[in-house]
């Protein structure tokens, strides 16, 4: 079973902020919260992960609540190339489970 | 950063026969790789892991003796569709989890896939 709960899609329009939540109130103490990206035909794409502080890198930002609990990814400037489903899995020492992703969809 | 590629990318083939798809790390060795399968507008199901050098092991409902996994060398590892069928047609996709010390935790890195149609 998939640990983590998240929107089937969510609407941006280009250049706008996007927060995609995704909810883990499973998560242990040791699990890592991985986020990917899968466009369409291809195989999915690492985006960011953290443990439990915020973490930002070149792609996007990530928040964690304070009891880890649920999380965000935040994408600073969606463009059209960011349309893609968005997958929040959880990762520790079993075998990580995908689950529907968030599909968004970039209007221009 | 780490790369993982699949061969063919997409093949066609008849009712009953096999069809064998490969997936490498280029520039990394992997410990585990996972073969998913991915039928349009649902999410990656796990079909198997694999270690090198030993058996894979097979999620529930996965038939070993069709989907015949191989894991030969801490590069490569192939995966056999044998006596394909219609309802076989997928996105199959392979992952390579990295020998690494430090760099990401848990870190798997995807293959572009494989689309498998069988007619």
């Amino acid at each position: 079973d998939a640990k983590t709960t998240q929107p089937n899609s969510m609407e941006s329009n280009e250049e706008e902020p996007v927060h995609l939540p995704c909810n883990h109130s499973t998560i242990s103490g040791t699990d890592y919260i991985h986020w990917y990206r899968q466009l369409p035909s291809q195989g999915p794409e690492y985006v960011i992960h953290g443990l439990t502080s915020n973490v930002n890198n070149r792609m996007a930002s990530l928040a964690i609540a304070e009891d880890r609990k649920s999380s965000t990814l935040i994408l600073h400037r969606a463009t059209l190339r960011d349309a893609a489903v968005y997958y929040c899995i959880l990762k520790g020492s079993y075998i990580p489970t995908f689950g529907r992703g968030t599909s968004l969809i970039v209007h221009p | 950063g780490a790369v993982v590629s699949q061969h063919p990318s997409w093949v066609i083939c008849k009712s009953g026969t096999s069809v064998k798809i490969e997936c490498r790390s280029l520039d990394f060795q992997a410990t585990t790789m996972f073969w998913y399968r991915q039928f349009p507008k649902q999410s990656l199901m796990l079909m198997a892991t694999s270690n090198e050098g030993s058996k894979a092991t097979y999620e529930q409902g996965v038939e070993k003796d069709k989907f015949l996994i191989n894991h030969a060398s801490l590069t490569l590892s192939t995966l056999t569709v044998t006596s394909a069928h219609p309802e076989d047609s997928s996105f199959y996709i392979c992952s390579a989890r990295a020998i690494t010390v430090g760099g990401i935790p848990y870190e798997q890195y995807f293959g572009p896939g494989t689309r498998l149609t069988v007619t």
